[in-house]
């Protein structure tokens, strides 16, 4: 059973514009939450992190926002830029030693 | 380069021949970790190790094994291989559990006939 969830297989914006991925959760222990980018070919690359200590964390173009109460956080690029054409996968931890990932939301940013 | 090493890139084997996929990290990092992606599964971790002869179960254990018996080696064992097994595997590593993000290798495509 899928304790992360990514309801939405693919986004596409608009260079400049923002994007928004969602992610849901099941398990109220998740204390420790990330968004990793994937290229082709390539492993994933962590992007930014958040504890349930807080409800946004912002690194450069990236903001992660947690709504622990409806067990929700969303990643926002502002603004989008082709380079940000990837698959997202956002991660939940409870111990930090076993994570479970979401299975990806497929980001196209149109020139 | 700070980075994580897999090899093989791709393998193709049979049923129940083992074969071991090599881990390698050069950022002395304790923490390391094994995943698999399979299509509208995402990343399910398969094993665990938080340090030297340290190691734990993850999500999805059953048909691997692993060993940690340096800090910079993680490989990840298939005793007996089934096609069920066929999938994209990832090796990470990260400084420590929490505060930290993993730095994945390229993956291993691993098919199983």
């Amino acid at each position: 059973d899928q304790q992360v969830k990514q309801n939405s297989p693919s986004l596409s914006v608009q260079e400049g514009r923002i994007s928004i991925l969602n992610c849901d959760y099941t398990n109220s222990m998740f204390d420790y939450f990330l968004w990793y980018k994937k290229y082709p070919a390539e492993g994933p690359t962590f992007l930014i992190s958040i504890s349930s200590i807080k409800d946004k964390n912002e690194d450069g173009r990236f903001t992660v926002f947690l709504n622990k109460s409806a067990k929700h956080l969303s990643l926002h690029i502002v603004p989008s830029q082709p380079g940000d054409s990837a698959v997202y996968f956002c991660a939940a931890s409870e111990t930090g030693n076993q994570f479970y990932f979401g299975t990806g939301t497929s980001l196209t940013v149109i020139p | 380069e700070a980075q994580v090493t897999q090899n093989p890139r791709y393998l193709i084997t049979v049923t129940g021949k083992k074969l071991t996929v090599t881990c390698s990290q050069n950022m002395n990092h304790e923490y390391m970790s094994w995943y698999r992606q399979d299509p509208g599964l995402g990343l399910r971790q398969i094993y665990y190790s938080m340090n030297v002869e340290v190691t734990d179960k993850g999500d999805v254990p059953e048909g691997y094994k692993v060993s940690r018996k340096e800090k910079r080696n993680f490989p990840l064992i298939l005793e007996s291989p089934s096609p069920n097994q066929t999938s994209l595997y990832f090796c990470a590593s990260s400084r420590g559990a929490r505060g930290y993000g993993y730095t994945f290798g390229s993956g291993t495509r691993l098919t199983v006939v």
